[in-house]
């Protein structure tokens, strides 16, 4: 069975950093495309980055090009979300979602760990 | 940069069949493959419906996806309409520019 589990989310003020994980377990992790996906409260879903197999191709939705960095550990099981000079914008559940690649079809989700940014 | 737009909300009675439809700004739908995902209150989303008409497994076949490349928009339609479908609905598809896109989401109401 599939499980994609979040954690590191939390409370902070603006400008501020917090690193989020993803660890997965039920299937071959390196060989699989990762997401990260966000969700603002009572927002609809928003792509925020995901990462090829080895973590040599990586891409960004624009709002968080610059200031967040995604990153995986194959010999972990485990994929990363650097966030760094948050805004209340940034406010929102974020997921750890399986990428099947090629098309970027996803077919599995975390449960989703909330990241709050709030002065 | 390309849009999927959806209808914000759809509403119908239990038992009956109702359709979603999820428009690419692009025009070229019928080059990238589109999935659906359903969100209860509360939830994760799951996906119900991928590359256009496919179902994962466990999905009931009361979900069924199509495409219209006439008017370049996709559908997820559900039929016999039960109280638990009650959930957003979201469609999802990838283009070189926007990479990873998701529609604005639909609020199914089963009434």
């Amino acid at each position: 069975e599939v499980q994609l589990v979040e954690s590191g989310g939390g409370f902070l003020q603006p400008g501020g950093s917090l690193r989020l994980s993803c660890e997965a377990s039920g299937f071959t992790f390196r060989s699989y495309w990762m997401s990260w996906v966000r969700q603002a409260p009572g927002k609809g879903l928003e792509w925020v980055a995901n990462i090829n197999q080895d973590g040599s191709e990586k891409y960004y939705v624009d709002s968080v090009k610059g200031r967040f960095t995604i990153s995986r550990d194959n010999a972990k099981n485990s994929l990363y979300l650097q966030m760094n000079r948050l805004t209340v914008e940034d406010t929102a559940v974020y997921y750890c979602a399986r990428d099947r690649g090629g098309y970027h079809i996803i077919d599995y989700w975390g449960q989703g760990t909330l990241v709050t940014v709030s002065s | 940069n390309f849009m999927l737009t959806q209808p914000h909300s759809v509403s119908e009675s239990p038992g009956k069949t109702v359709t979603i439809s999820c428009t690419d700004s692009s025009g070229s739908i019928a080059s990238t493959y589109v999935q659906w995902y359903q969100q209860r209150p509360g939830s994760a989303p799951i996906s119900v419906i991928y590359e256009y008409d496919q179902r994962p497994s466990g999905v009931p076949d009361r979900f069924s996806g199509s495409i219209d490349s006439s008017s370049n928009s996709a559908s997820l339609t559900i039929s016999g309409l039960k109280t638990e479908d009650e959930a957003d609905y979201y469609c999802q598809s990838y283009h070189r520019t926007n990479h990873v896109l998701f529609g604005g989401g639909t609020k199914l109401t089963v009434l």
